[in-house]
C-alpha cells in the first residue's frame, strides 16, 4: 500500500495571507492529482502533475511535484474565503494500470475575512 | 457539473435493510470508482470497475457488492445495514490512462443507517 501523507491536517488562515499544504509519500507515483472538496459535495480536480519537479500555476495556486515523484505542496498565495476546502492528494502508483488513485487524508483549510 | 450522476441525494434507512446507490459516468468513461467517506476515516476506496468489469477492490465489505452494466452505469449495493455504515457514498469516473488518471466525482449520497 503506497500511503501518502498530507499536511497540516488543519490550516486557518486570514484573507490575504499564504500558505502551503504538503503531500508525502515513500513511494514514487506516476502522477499526482489535488482536490479540493466543499462539505457535502463531491472533490473537485484542481490539478495533474506527471512530471518529476513540474510546476503549475492555477490563479493564485501554484502546485509542484517533487522532483523524485514521491511528494508535492500546493501554494495559496493571497487566500480568499472562497479557498476554504478541504484538500486532497491523490496519487497513481507505477505498477496500476487501470487508474486507481491512493487518497491522502487531506488538509481542512479555513479562510477567514 | 463534473458530468458524473449519482442518485439518490440523500438516503435514510434502518439497521438491517439493504439499499442501492446508482451512479452514471462522464460520457466517454469506461471507468467507474466508488468511495466511502466518513468523518473519522477520509476518503475510502471500495471497488473499480472497467467496461463492466471488475478491476480492483479496496476496502469493501462483504456485505457491499458493485457491479457495472452495458450502458456502463454502476449500482452499488449495501445490505445488513449497520450504523456504523453511516457515510458519504461518492462515485467517480475516469478515462483509466496512465499515467493522468485524473478521476472526476459525483455529488455523493448521503446515507444515515438509524
Amino acid at each position: 500500500t503506497q500511503l501518502l501523507e498530507q499536511s497540516p491536517q488543519f490550516l486557518s488562515i486570514q484573507e490575504g495571507e499564504n500558505l502551503t499544504v504538503y503531500c508525502n509519500s515513500s513511494s514514487v507515483f506516476s502522477s499526482l492529482q489535488w482536490y479540493r472538496q466543499e462539505p457535502g459535495e463531491g472533490p473537485v480536480l484542481l490539478v495533474t502533475v506527471v512530471t518529476g519537479g513540474e510546476v503549475k500555476k492555477l490563479k493564485r495556486l501554484t502546485f509542484q511535484f517533487g522532483d523524485a515523484r514521491k511528494d508535492s505542496s500546493l501554494h495559496i498565495t493571497a487566500a480568499q474565503p472562497g479557498d476554504t476546502g478541504l484538500y486532497l492528494c491523490a496519487g497513481a502508483g507505477r505498477t496500476d494500470s487501470w487508474g486507481k488513485l491512493q487518497f491522502g487524508a487531506g488538509t481542512q483549510v479555513v479562510v477567514t475575512p | 457539473d463534473s458530468g458524473v450522476t449519482q442518485t439518490p441525494k440523500h438516503l435514510i434507512t434502518a439497521t438491517g435493510q439493504r439499499v442501492t446507490l446508482r451512479c452514471s459516468p462522464r460520457s466517454g468513461d469506461l471507468s467507474v470508482y466508488w468511495y466511502q467517506q466518513s468523518l473519522d476515516q477520509g476518503l475510502q476506496f471500495l471497488i473499480q470497475y472497467y467496461n463492466g468489469e471488475e478491476r480492483a477492490k479496496g476496502n469493501i465489505l462483504e456485505r457491499f457488492s458493485a457491479q457495472q452494466f452495458p450502458d456502463l452505469h454502476s449500482e452499488l449495493n449495501l445490505s445488513s445495514l449497520e450504523l456504523g455504515d453511516s457515510a458519504l457514498y461518492f462515485c467517480a469516473s475516469s478515462v483509466a490512462t496512465v499515467p493522468r488518471n485524473e478521476q472526476f466525482f459525483g455529488p455523493g449520497t448521503r446515507l444515515t443507517v438509524l
